[in-house]
């Protein structure tokens, strides 16, 4: 079965820019799509189809997707932006998600 | 405003069998394909389940493959996932989730319930 790789945790200033990783293989040949999800909140979609943005989430919220890697970028990060943010690609008749990653504002 | 209530959750002995509904408002449920995704406390999300529009097609994790059977009501605008022999590694929150009309061949979820706890434990 396929395999998104996250790392568990990314810890940013704010104001800063965070960059999360999805690694897969060959992902670059897949549509990418990136979830935020708060403490006790069901998941929010704030990229799909690789990098584009549903209405109504900032502008802020980018994605690239190339060779085995897919990045959700979050630049001017805000205390609200802490969270955790899972990728998820549709393969062979099923959903998969990456593990997650804890987005830290310190 | 769309709107995807969850409900049937609730603690279950092992090997037991649960319902979950998910009701929807605000859109036309009968256009939609429809999904679940669990998520056992303080882990991540996990794919389960999908139905196509009319109930017609329906696909499943490896995980539940056997036990859950997803269905639709569209005259209720009414998702299920009927869960039996369920297992300790079956306790999650259970979202329902719609997929976007855009494309079938990549699927992502557009808008998500708030999800029902299910726990099963002897």
């Amino acid at each position: 079965s396929y395999v998104l790789t996250q790392p568990p945790s990314v810890s940013v200033a704010p104001g800063q820019t965070a960059r999360i990783t999805c690694g897969g293989n060959n992902i670059g040949s897949k549509s990418v799509h990136w979830y935020q999800q708060k403490p006790g909140q069901a998941p929010v979609l704030v990229v799909y189809d690789d990098s584009d943005r549903p209405s109504g989430i900032p502008e802020r919220f980018s994605g690239s997707n190339s060779g085995n890697t897919a990045t959700l970028t979050i630049s001017r990060v805000e205390a609200g932006d802490e969270a955790d943010y899972y990728c998820q690609v549709w393969d062979s008749s099923s959903g998969v998600f990456g593990g997650g990653t804890k987005l830290t504002v310190l | 405003e769309v709107q995807l209530v969850e409900s049937g959750g609730g603690l279950v002995q092992p090997g037991g069998s649960l319902r979950l509904s998910c009701a929807a408002s605000g859109f036309t449920f009968s256009s939609y394909w429809m999904h679940w995704v669990r998520q056992a406390p303080g882990k991540g999300l996990v794919w389960v389940s999908r139905i196509n529009s009319d109930g017609s097609s329906t696909s499943y994790a490896d995980s539940v493959k056997g036990r859950f059977t997803i269905s639709r009501d569209n005259a209720k605008n009414t998702l299920y996932l009927q869960m039996n022999s369920l297992r300790a590694e079956d306790t999650a929150v259970y979202y329902c989730a719609r997929e976007s009309g855009s494309s079938h061949q990549r699927p992502y979820f557009d808008y998500w319930g708030q999800g029902t706890l299910v726990t099963v434990s002897s």
